[in-house]
């Protein structure tokens, strides 16, 4: 079973907008993280905001912000005022405890693409 | 600039070529990872170092083989590849601290390889 579901394959946002991208998981540890990271046609893997299970407040970073909804087991990344360098694919990723290190699981991804 | 180093950026073998993918981090982690990467799919883990020592190997094909000479530096020794292997191979490292705090994985840029 998957444990790290991003619904949207890709998605188009208007420059200056917000834009959400959904993520939902599935996990029966108490304590785990959950991460996004932002991938440009260059490749590299490049972190953005961090939620851990017992934070009581949703994270945010500078124009990113995570609305995490523990009990629908949710973890959507909200990014304000859309800029064309936000193009991009955008994975969810979630850390279990019981994971020898930090291994993290990703989603499948979502696309962005940012209009001017 | 990446705090991650991985050389080379690209890399075309062919199936009877031995070649390595390398990658450097200065930043104290403990922990370094590989992960394979196919067009439009998520990362996959295949080797974790823990301390220098290969912690998880997720059932990669012995064709692959990794090696950390120091805490500083991660190896991925390349044998008689098949075309099926050609994807970005991607390094991550991060502290070694489990199941606590964010532990982000800083990620390399990435090699991408072909296998002709």
């Amino acid at each position: 079973a998957q444990k790290i579901t991003q619904t949207q394959p890709g998605m188009f946002v208007q420059e200056k907008e917000a834009v959400t991208l959904d993520c939902t998981y599935d996990t029966s540890d108490q304590s785990y993280g959950l991460f996004w990271y932002k991938q440009p046609s260059s490749g590299e893997m490049i972190f953005l905001i961090y939620q851990g299970s017992y934070d009581e407040q949703n994270a945010t970073e500078g124009r990113y912000s995570l609305n995490f909804q523990k009990a629908r087991k949710s973890a959507n990344l909200v990014i304000s005022a859309s800029q064309l360098g936000d193009s991009a694919m955008y994975f969810c990723a979630m850390r279990e405890t019981y994971n020898a290190g930090n291994m993290l699981t990703f989603g499948g991804g979502t696309r962005l693409m940012v209009k001017p | 600039d990446t705090e991650v180093t991985q050389t080379p950026k690209h890399l075309v073998m062919g199936m009877t070529n031995k070649k390595s993918l390398k990658c450097e981090q200065h930043m104290g982690h403990r922990a370094m990872y590989w992960y394979k990467q196919k067009a439009k799919k998520p990362p996959e883990l295949m080797f974790v170092y823990s301390y220098e020592k290969l912690s998880i190997n997720e059932s990669v094909p012995s064709r692959f083989s990794p090696e950390c000479p120091n805490s500083s530096l991660l190896n991925l020794h390349l044998h008689a590849l098949q075309p099926e292997d050609s994807a970005l191979y991607l390094c991550a490292s991060s502290q070694e601290k489990v199941g606590s705090g964010a532990n982000v994985l800083t990620f390399g840029a990435g090699s991408r390889l072909t296998v002709l």
